[in-house]
């Protein structure tokens, strides 16, 4: 059974602050990592995509990949209180077509 | 770029009836669709995934005969709910991967809210 382990929270951090984000999941064999926000009653969207090991910057976005671990994280510096929503990793896999699984979300909340 | 669409954004129904959503992606061609159910304060449930031109493969769980998915062309996937219940409310996205800038990400729809009475 594949799975994808995340903190279900809330991690509520003041306006300003760097916010972490973490994810496990169990498919040695997966090779692409994706971070998705999903706002209260909307549908996902993609944050950032990760496939090495080390950090993929995107503007306040970073994310980290450590493979050996099966450990994702996603950092977002300089939280504003738009941030605030529920942030899903998800991971791929081959099954008998390119699949997603998906963390049951943290949900962050960034105070004033 | 990789813009995907869907229709209706939220039905009400009557127990019983057939209601159909549609999923398009709108400035790429979309080698793979997926359908995916959320229920309240739950993450996404893959329901099913779907090539154009060949059946869809449902996950395990999911009624094939109840969740009909047709594939008819690249750009556009449909997912009926045959004689849809209350315990098929939910939130219904579609998410479609094959578009740019990355063509092994999956774009998501804005979602159908189902409500059936």
């Amino acid at each position: 059974q594949k799975e994808v382990e995340q903190n279900s929270g809330p991690l509520s951090v003041p306006e300003g602050a760097i916010a972490s984000l973490n994810c496990t999941y169990s498919d040695r064999g997966s090779q692409s990592f994706f971070w998705y926000r999903q706002y209260s009653g909307k549908s996902p969207e993609l944050i950032m995509s990760i496939y090495s090991n080390g950090d993929k910057e995107d503007g306040r976005f970073t994310a980290q990949l450590n493979k050996a671990s099966q450990y994702v994280s996603l950092l977002i510096r300089d939280s504003q209180p738009s941030d605030s929503a529920t942030y899903l990793c998800a991971v791929e896999f081959m099954d008998s077509s390119y699949k997603l699984i998906f963390g049951s979300g943290t949900r962050l909340l960034v105070r004033p | 770029g990789a813009v995907v669409s869907q229709h209706p954004s939220w039905v009400i129904c009557k127990s019983g009836t057939s209601v159909k959503i549609e999923c398009r992606s709108l400035d790429f061609q979309a080698t793979t669709m997926f359908w995916y159910r959320q229920f309240p304060k739950q993450s996404l449930m893959l329901m099913a995934t779907s090539n154009e031109g060949s059946k869809a493969t449902y996950e395990q769980g999911v009624e094939k005969d109840k969740f009909l998915i047709n594939h008819a062309s690249l750009t556009l996937s449909t997912l009926t709910v045959t004689s849809a219940h209350p315990e098929d409310s939910s939130f219904y996205i579609c998410s479609a991967r094959g578009g740019l800038p990355s063509t092994d990400t999956q774009y998501f729809g804005p979602g159908t809210r189902l409500t059936v009475l």
